[in-house]
């Protein structure tokens, strides 16, 4: 199966940069897509497409892809901010995949 | 645009339940669905898939054999999942959700609420 691994958690004060990044072998050839779910809810896609952001979607939420790396940035953090992330690929060998989860912590 | 799941519920090791996802809002036969599940605590896992027209489906090795998607494309608009011989290992909620293509891709753009399984003695 493709594994894609996340660091568990981030924190981040408010107003700054939190950096949630995902591993996976040669993710750089694959679009990445990443998920925010907050406590008690289901989860609202946030980049899709490696950059590209759904409609309603801040600014502030942005993504980039390479290598073995691809990397969720939130810019000027919120509160609201707070939650889990997971990263999510699609590949032809093992359908769907998803990150091991990122708790950011807003401080 | 909406999906609402329903079925969950407390059962048995070895017994089965079916889960059901109305679709509202949107055009549900044109749609590529899916179902994810999430452990207590844990993360997200994708489990099954269906295409729009319910010509082929996808499981993850965890459930191959034992669940089994399908869709009614009629004016119920619904999406269901019949679990089978179920374990403790399969107790989580459950979400169906909406897949959108891009190029090559599918990424999930409209996730119900969820409902939970617990499988228990």
């Amino acid at each position: 199966s493709y594994v894609l691994t996340q660091p568990p958690s981030v924190s981040v004060a408010p107003g700054q940069t939190a950096s949630i990044t995902c591993g996976g072998n040669n993710i750089g050839t694959k679009a990445v897509h990443w998920y925010q779910q907050k406590p008690g809810q289901a989860p609202v896609v946030v980049v899709y497409d490696d950059s590209d952001r759904p409609s309603g979607i801040p600014e502030r939420f942005s993504g980039s892809n390479s290598g073995n790396t691809a990397t969720l940035t939130i810019s000027r953090v919120e509160a609201g901010d707070e939650a889990d992330y997971y990263c999510q690929v699609w590949d032809v060998n093992t359908d769907h995949a998803f990150g091991t989860g990122t708790k950011v912590t807003v401080l | 645009e909406q999906l609402v799941e329903s079925g969950g519920g407390l059962v048995k090791p070895g017994e089965s339940l079916r889960l059901s996802c109305a679709a509202s809002g949107f055009t549900f036969s044109d749609s590529y669905m899916h179902w994810i599940r999430q452990a207590p605590g844990k993360g997200l896992e994708w489990i099954s898939s269906i295409t729009s027209s319910a010509s082929s489906t996808f499981y993850a090795d965890s459930v191959k054999g034992r669940f089994t998607i399908s869709r009614d494309s009629s004016a119920k608009s619904s999406l269901f999942l019949q679990m089978n011989n179920l374990t403790a290992a399969d107790t989580a909620i459950y979400y169906c959700a909406r897949g959108s293509e891009t190029g090559s891709t599918t990424y999930f753009d409209l996730w119900g609420q969820g409902t939970l399984v617990t499988v228990s003695s």
